[in-house]
């Protein structure tokens, strides 16, 4: 089956404690991307990956790390969490046709920091 | 610098009455133009998209949206509602000089009542 994959799934952790946040996708996609969802806000991005090793700020990027080592995964990284990064994290990815960007999201993370 | 407006956090429909959800975009470039549903607990799933072709986009669900470029505008519509309409819906634009960055707008609420 074709999907996007994110664990996990929900976090509670405190401030300062380094945090990854897994994506695999397994559609040969090359472009990948974070976004943050909170109330009120919509979605925002985090940061993106054309393919492996091309990566790029979104709106969003302070506070995050991410890297592409490899075409199906896309892990985002938080060295350092803190209570404003409290929110609902999707990954998404998507062929990188021209103009075609279907972008297929995962089922969120639900990340607290406390 | 691209945005997305929606306008109307919350939309409450009949059973069977149009839903009209209204997107404005502001692009410098020919924008690419999409609306995703979110159902709860669920990641974003693509209703339709706009890429330049048709100026009339139909989508998945009855759903379908018009892109006016003198109204900066990217409507979505549907004849007649159901039940299983009952979602978030996020509009989102990505421009041309901007592969990869995308900005969504806030959301909609859409409420259907028997």
């Amino acid at each position: 089956e074709a999907q996007v994959t994110q664990n996990p799934r929900y976090l509670i952790t405190v401030t300062g404690k380094k945090l990854t946040v897994t994506c695999s996708q397994n559609m040969n996609h090359e472009y990948m991307s974070w976004y943050r969802q909170d109330p009120g806000l919509g979605l925002r991005q985090i940061y993106y990956s054309m393919n492996v090793e091309v990566t790029d700020k979104g709106d969003v990027p302070e506070g995050y790390k991410v890297s592409r080592k490899e075409k199906r995964n896309f892990p985002l990284i938080l060295e350092s969490p803190s209570p404003n990064q409290t929110s609902l994290y999707f990954c998404a990815s998507s062929f990188q046709l021209a103009a075609s960007y279907e972008q297929y999201f995962g089922p969120g993370t639900r990340l607290t920091v406390t | 610098a691209q945005s997305v407006t929606q306008l109307g956090s919350h939309v409450s429909v009949s059973e069977g009455a149009l839903v009209l959800l209204r997107c404005n975009y502001s692009s410098s470039v020919p924008p690419y133009l999409f609306w995703y549903v979110q159902y709860p607990n669920q990641g974003l799933q693509l209703l339709l998209k706009y890429t330049s072709a048709a100026t009339l986009v139909k989508g998945i669900n009855g759903f379908e949206a018009e892109f006016k470029k003198s109204e900066t505008s990217f409507h979505l519509t549907k004849p007649s509602a159901h039940m299983s309409d009952a979602a978030e819906y996020f509009c989102a634009v990505s421009g041309s000089d901007s592969w990869g960055k995308f900005q969504f707008g806030a959301g909609t609420q859409v409420v259907v009542t028997p």
